[in-house]
């Protein structure tokens, strides 16, 4: 079955510093994608990146950088020189790979707190 | 585009009582998708549509009911509401539903069941 395990709960950090947020799967899927998406305070889901499994590169969007590792099965995200507005909650999720339904499995996200 | 809509954005339920939540895409997204958020979890899925007249059960379909007479709308329907459904409902909509695609979500639905 597939599992996606974010064992980060909380994360507390001063602005400027830089954080990563770790992301866990599990999938017997040999095709599959993963995503990040963010919950601001204000509660909506704004999608951040999606990234497939054959494509290992990294991937850099300003101060938000993610590192996709198959080995490891781990989609970690950092973000550099945090600010007050990165605040919010992180999930990754993983497609369900029966068929084409682009179901999502969501980790139980994690909350960043960047203090100023 | 206003996306992906929701209403209401709040809600007060007692015990055995039904509503409809409603969910409205203007992108012409054929997948369409309702999860729950309940506190400090992630979002675990409820019921999906492929398209217009088709509907399928998710993780955690019990106590709950969909139907997709549009591609636009999927409303969410309680029946008999319990406490155990207090959460926040998500509605979210995707192009074609390949795992290719991403999922726009809609502001959410805060429901509570007293």
């Amino acid at each position: 079955a597939q599992k996606v395990t974010q064992a980060q709960t909380e994360i507390s950090v001063v602005e400027k510093e830089d954080v990563t947020l770790d992301c866990v799967y599990e999938t017997r899927d040999t095709t599959y994608y993963l995503f990040w998406y963010k919950q601001p305070p204000s509660g909506e889901l704004v999608f951040l990146i999606r990234r497939n499994s054959f494509d290992e590169q990294n991937e850099i969007s300003g101060r938000y950088s993610w590192n996709f590792q198959k080995s490891t099965s781990s989609f970690n995200f950092t973000i550099t020189a945090s600010q007050v507005v990165d605040s919010a909650v992180y999930f990754c999720a993983l497609t369900d790979g029966s068929g084409n339904t682009g179901k999502l499995i969501f980790g139980q996200g994690t909350t960043l707190q960047v203090k100023p | 585009n206003a996306g992906v809509t929701q209403t209401p954005k709040f809600r007060i339920l007692k015990i055995g009582q039904s509503m409809t939540l409603q969910c409205t895409q203007d992108m012409n997204h054929n997948y369409m998708y309702w999860y729950r958020q309940d506190p400090g979890m992630g979002l675990k899925l409820i019921y999906y549509s492929v398209g217009a007249g088709i509907t399928d059960k998710g993780e955690v379909p019990n106590g709950y009911n969909v139907s997709r007479s549009t591609t636009e709308d999927f409303p969410l329907r309680l029946e008999l509401a319990a406490p155990s459904q207090t959460s926040v409902y998500f509605c979210a909509s995707s192009h074609g539903g390949l795992s290719t695609d991403t999922q726009y979500f809609g502001p959410g639905t805060r429901l509570t069941v007293l």
